[in-house]
């Protein structure tokens, strides 16, 4: 079955600290992307970066980084120097390459990032 | 403007009601898609559109209907509305690697 788990309900992180959020997935195409969102209490969801399963180095946007293990199917989200603004729910979406897919994506229920001042 | 603008933002209509969920697009994306959000279920697909003339059911449509107006126009419709779709809507594009979602509508059904 394809599933996007997402352990952390809720998180906790100080301002200027570092935060890994977790994401663990489960598929059998050999091919697929990676994806994480934020969404703030505003309630749009904000796209944040992208993983492809054959990209050999982990991708980075700006402070955004994703820490992808392959042979453990995870895709963590580290925020470094985290910001007041960053709290907010982060989902983490897969989408499987395969021909039956057709650009769905699959979603993680989300955690809910709070950053203290 | 928006890439991808959903109106209305908010919207509170009655049990049997029919309402329209509109959905425009600047990217020049032909992938389209409408997704419900509900606390604790998170993101579910109601239906998608690869081009005017392709509608799919995605893992929730039973009572929702789309059209695919134009390239750029997608919009959903609760023929008639319960109060269990009360939720946040979201509408997406695609092309390659990259989704663009609106803003979302808020709809309650009371």
């Amino acid at each position: 079955a394809q599933k996007i788990t997402q352990t952390q309900p809720g998180m906790f992180v100080q301002e200027k600290e570092a935060v890994t959020l977790d994401c663990t997935y489960d598929t059998s195409d050999p091919s697929y992307g990676l994806f994480w969102y934020k969404q703030p209490s505003s309630g749009e969801m904000i796209f944040l970066i992208y993983q492809g399963s054959y990209d050999q180095q982990n991708a980075t946007e700006g402070r955004y980084s994703l820490n992808f293990q392959k042979a453990r199917k995870s895709a963590n989200l580290v925020i470094s120097a985290s910001q007041l603004g960053d709290s907010a729910m982060y989902f983490c979406a897969m989408r499987p390459f395969n021909a039956g897919n057709n650009r769905k994506l699959i979603w993680g229920l989300g955690t809910s990032l709070a950053v203290n001042p | 403007d928006a890439d991808v603008t959903q109106t209305p933002r908010n919207r509170i209509t009655k049990t049997g009601k029919r309402i329209m969920l509109e959905c425009s697009q600047t990217k020049g994306h032909d992938r389209m898609y409408w997704y419900r959000q509900d606390p604790g279920l998170g993101l579910r697909l109601i239906y998608y559109s690869f081009d005017v003339k392709d509608i799919n059911k995605g893992e929730i449509s039973d009572g929702y209907s789309v059209s695919r107006q134009a390239q750029a126009k997608f919009s959903l419709s609760l023929e008639s509305a319960i109060p269990n779709q009360t939720a946040l809507y979201f509408c997406a594009t695609s092309r390659g690697h990259g989704y663009t979602f609106g803003s979302g509508t808020r709809l309650t059904v009371v």
